[in-house]
């Protein structure tokens, strides 16, 4: 069965400080991996996914099949990064539903 | 096009009333999705069409809850009867392929 695991629910950083929030998953066949942000009291919205191997507003994630990962990274984190991340898997494109992990807040002090 | 549109935004009620969320999901896409969203268990999938047809209702919680899509372009969650513990946001989400696009939510308060 597929699975998504974010295993930090909070994750707090200074303004400048590098940023990586973790994101692991269980799937045997070749997923689409997406990470999502929702700021404050907003809908969700796509941030990347791993197809486009394109950065958003600073952030970048690989997909690492073999440790079976899709971290997302920011070298340098700003006060307006702060919001509620989400990683989600798909069995492909095509195929329904997306899996999404539990969350991670991340808030970035000043 | 307006994104995907849910209504009402806000809906406070009180425990054993009726509740219809509603959806119109963005034109063309033949996937919809109803998640809800708590603090405790995050983002919780209730159900899924695919085609105006339900494909997934695993996760309704329970036979209190229900939805429908009677066509393309719209689509209704019920709550009937509500109580305290159904508190939380509630959103749709469309697709056709790969991304998910989601709506602004509702925000249920039931006392």
């Amino acid at each position: 069965a597929q699975r998504v695991t974010q295993p930090e629910k909070l994750l707090s950083v200074f303004k400048g400080a590098p940023v990586e929030l973790k994101c692991n998953y269980s799937y045997s066949g070749s997923p689409e991996l997406f990470w999502y942000v929702q700021y404050s009291r907003q809908r969700l919205q796509l941030l990347l996914r791993h197809i486009s191997r394109e950065s958003i507003k600073g952030f970048t994630a690989d997909l690492n099949k073999g440790e079976t990962s899709f971290h997302l990274k920011k070298p340098f984190a700003q006060e307006e990064d702060s919001a509620m991340y989400y990683c989600a898997l798909s069995r492909g494109s095509t195929l329904g539903r997306l899996y999404f992990g539990r969350g991670t807040q991340l808030t970035v002090w000043p | 096009d307006a994104g995907v549109i849910q209504s009402p935004r806000h809906e406070v009620t009180e425990m054993g009333q009726e509740v219809t969320l509603r959806c119109k999901p963005i034109s063309g896409h033949d996937y919809l999705f109803w998640y809800r969203q708590t603090m405790m268990r995050g983002l919780e999938l209730l159900i899924y069409f695919n085609n105006n047809v339900p494909i997934d209702d695993s996760g309704m919680p329970e036979d209190r809850f229900s939805a429908k899509m009677p066509n393309a372009s719209f689509s209704t969650l019920k709550i009937q009867p509500s109580e305290p513990r159904d508190s939380a946001v509630y959103f749709c989400a469309s697709k056709i392929t790969g991304e998910l696009f989601f709506g602004e939510g509702s925000r249920l308060t039931v006392l």
